[in-house]
């Protein structure tokens, strides 16, 4: 099957520590995104990626990294210095071949603090 | 960063009725993009728009790509129970490089 797929579902973090979100795509797609939700909220954009080995910060970067080593890779690690880190995590995908395709998106990684 | 203006935040309907939503922006966009995400799931496309005036449809669902292009709206027809869900309304501004500007969503309740 063709998609994104994010793991895991649910990640515990305990104060200080560092933990890494995986994003993974078969799609063959060029550009990939992480996102954050709050509760009531729009998605907002923590960094993207447009191609290999290269990326930016969005909105809110702060407190996290990424690295786009391979094309259907885009780990995000939300470090210690994001103080409030709770938040369900989403990760996307889009094919910058064709104008204005669309982002498709994985079913998320939910982060809570022990 | 910049968010866009999407209402009603939530709605409470019953099964069969028809629903409206609509997002507005201060921005000019070149693409409007329609998403429902259900609990604990990833959002899915809906209806990608890309032309001023551009009406589309998905079924029972219909959105449009306002003509100043600072708006866009979503009607669904004849609502059922598994219409329900949490909206999101997503543009990408002209000049606006990679980044989707998102709503806030509008929470949709259908009651059998």
């Amino acid at each position: 099957d063709g998609g994104i797929t994010q793991s895991p579902k649910y990640l515990f973090r305990k104060e200080g520590q560092n933990v890494t979100l995986s994003c993974e795509q078969n799609l063959n797609h060029d550009a990939m995104y992480w996102y954050r939700q709050d509760p009531g909220q729009g998605l907002r954009l923590i960094y993207y990626s447009q191609i290999v080995n290269d990326f930016q910060k969005g909105d809110i970067a702060e407190g996290y990294s990424v690295s786009r080593e391979k094309k259907e890779s885009f780990p995000l690690t939300v470090t210690s210095a994001q103080k409030n880190p709770t938040a369900f995590y989403l990760c996307a995908s889009r094919d910058r071949g064709e104008r204005n395709q669309p982002q498709h998106f994985g079913d998320g990684t939910r982060l809570s603090i022990l | 960063g910049q968010q866009l203006n999407q209402s009603p935040q939530s709605m409470f309907i019953q099964e069969g009725e028809d629903v409206s939503m609509n997002c507005t922006s201060s921005s000019i966009f070149n693409t409007w993009l329609w998403y429902k995400q259900d609990p604990g799931e990833g959002p899915v496309l809906l209806i990608a728009l890309y032309k001023a005036g551009e009406l589309t449809s998905n079924g029972r669902l219909t959105a449009q790509f306002g003509i100043t292009r600072k708006d866009s709206f979503l009607n669904i027809s004849a609502s059922i129970p598994s219409d329900v869900g949490i909206y999101f309304c997503a543009g990408r501004r002209v000049g606006g490089s990679e980044k989707l500007v998102f709503g806030k969503g509008t929470k949709l309740t259908v009651n059998p």
